[in-house]
C-alpha cells in the first residue's frame, strides 16, 4: 500500500529558530501533498497544498513566510516553520495520494514544541 | 464550502456493543469518502475508503456505508473492543483532480474492558 513517511516525530526548539519538517512518499510519486495542523482536542486544518515544480497554495488565514512549503521532487516535501514562536507549538501532519481513486495516506506526524 | 458534522462528539460503551457513527456533509459533490482513526499523539489510519459510485464498504468488524445524495455517511463497529477506543473521523474528498479531505470534529470513542 501506499506509505508516506514523515520525519521527525517531535522535535523542541527554541523561540525565534527555523525548525524544518519532512514528508516523503516511499513507495509512489506525489506530484500534490497536503500539511496539516491540528491543535490540541480539535480536528485538522488543511494549511497548504504542496505542488511540485511549483508554488505551495496557501489556505485563508495561513501565513505564507511563516510556513514555507518546498516540494522539489515527486517524493519530498517539507515544511518549514520560520521564527518560529510558542503559539506555533501544534502537531503537524501531511498526507498524499497515490491516483484519485485511492485514499489519502497520512504521515505519523511531528509534534512541535517552541520554548 | 464543504461543512462536515459527525455525531456523536463522544462514545462511551462496554465492551461488546454494536456501535454506529454518524457523519453528514454539505456538499455532495465528493469524489469518495475516507473514515480515519487517530488514536492520541498519532497520525491518522484509513479504515475505509468509499467511491461515490458505492453505497458501503466492509473490512473485518468495520462497516461503512454512503448516501452521497444525501449527504450522509455511517460507519458501523460491531462487537467493539477496547482496543477501538480512538477518535473516528469521516473526511470526503472533492470532486477535482486533486480535491481536498474536509474534516469533521471527530468522534470520541472509549470502549471499557
Amino acid at each position: 500500500g501506499a506509505v508516506v513517511s514523515q520525519h521527525p516525530s517531535r522535535v523542541i526548539c527554541k523561540s525565534g529558530t527555523s525548525v524544518k519538517i519532512e514528508c516523503r512518499s516511499l513507495d509512489f510519486q506525489a506530484t500534490t501533498m497536503f500539511w496539516y495542523r491540528q491543535f490540541p482536542k480539535q480536528s485538522l486544518m488543511l494549511m497548504a497544498t504542496s505542488n511540485e515544480g511549483s508554488k505551495a497554495t496557501y489556505e485563508q488565514g495561513v501565513e505564507k513566510d511563516k510556513f514555507l512549503i518546498n516540494h522539489a521532487s515527486l517524493t519530498l516535501s517539507t515544511l518549514t516553520v520560520t521564527s518560529a514562536h510558542p503559539e506555533d507549538s501544534s502537531f503537524y501532519i501531511c498526507s498524499a495520494s497515490r491516483a484519485r481513486e485511492n485514499g489519502y495516506t497520512f504521515g505519523s506526524g511531528t509534534r512541535l514544541t517552541v520554548v | 464550502k464543504q461543512e462536515v458534522t459527525q455525531i456523536p462528539a463522544a462514545l462511551s460503551v462496554p465492551e461488546g456493543e454494536n456501535l454506529v457513527l454518524n457523519c453528514s456533509f454539505t456538499d455532495s459533490a465528493i469524489y469518495n469518502l475516507q473514515w480515519f482513526r487517530q488514536d492520541p499523539g498519532k497520525g491518522l489510519t484509513s479504515l475505509l475508503l468509499i467511491q461515490s459510485s458505492q453505497r458501503e464498504q466492509t473490512s473485518g468488524r468495520l462497516n461503512a456505508s454512503l448516501d452521497k445524495s444525501s449527504g450522509r455517511s455511517t460507519l458501523y463497529i460491531a462487537a467493539s473492543q477496547p482496543g477501538d477506543s480512538a477518535t473516528y473521523l469521516c473526511a470526503p474528498r472533492g470532486g477535482t483532480s486533486y480535491g481536498k479531505l474536509t474534516f469533521g470534529q471527530g468522534t470520541i470513542l472509549t470502549v471499557h474492558p
